[in-house]
């Protein structure tokens, strides 16, 4: 069974940083290129990046967003998927899903972890 | 960045309703290959998107078959026939074709 479960949400002041975790197991971890999308209150969906595979290198993409903000990384060995999020805002408040991602369709999803930015 | 637009915004409908959710995108999702990564999702409270509908109309494991795909290049519809209480909620669409990634603005299936 393909599980994804994130942590480290929280919150957080203006300017902070904030480190989330995504723990996954029941497939091949290297496998997979994987996501992260957010959830504002009240707003869309919105996709922030991606982590390619072993096949592809590890090499990361971005939204403009969060491009030079957040950062997203992979251990490999314990099957975890991170975002790093950097100089934190309060449009950055969301509830953060991560993904299982192929080619660019989401079967799979944690369950969310909510941030909060805010004094 | 591809502006998926999607519409109508809110459906209000009766159960055992039929209704059709439409998004266009800004250029066409067919890659140089052919394939065309659009796949719709629903969104309930306190859940997990999950996932519907890939490559226009291959329904996901599990999926009813009251859920329909269709469309091609900047043209796509969900058809949902005979509406069920579990089917409320957050209809959103996604291009995976072009980067960034973009979802529709989301559809809001709900009670009339």
């Amino acid at each position: 069974e393909v599980k994804l479960v994130e942590s480290g949400g929280g919150l957080v002041q203006p300017g902070g940083s904030l480190r989330l975790s995504c723990a996954t197991s029941g497939f091949t971890f290297t496998d997979y290129y994987m996501s992260w999308v957010r959830q504002p209150p009240g707003k869309a969906l919105e996709w922030l990046g991606f982590i390619r595979n072993k096949a592809n290198g590890y090499t990361t993409e971005y939204s403009a967003s969060v491009k030079g903000r957040f950062t997203i990384s992979r251990d490999n060995s314990q099957s975890i998927l991170y975002l790093q999020m950097n100089t934190l805002r309060a449009e950055d408040s969301a509830t953060y899903y991560c993904a299982r991602d192929y080619y660019g369709l989401f079967a799979y999803w944690g369950q969310g972890t909510l941030v909060t930015v805010s004094a | 960045d591809v502006v998926v637009t999607q519409t109508p915004l809110s459906l209000p409908v009766s159960f055992g309703d039929q209704v059709s959710i439409s998004c266009r995108s800004s250029q066409s999702l067919a890659n140089s290959y052919g394939n065309t990564y659009l796949s719709w999702y629903l969104h309930k409270p306190g859940q997990s998107p999950q996932l519907l509908i890939y490559g226009i109309s291959n329904r996901f494991s599990g999926v009813p078959d009251r859920f329909s795909g269709s469309g091609s290049g900047t043209d796509f519809t969900l058809k949902i026939s005979t509406i069920k209480p579990e089917d409320l909620g957050m209809y959103y669409c996604l291009q995976g074709t072009h980067q960034p990634f973009t979802f529709g603005s989301g559809t809001k299936l709900e009670i009339k």
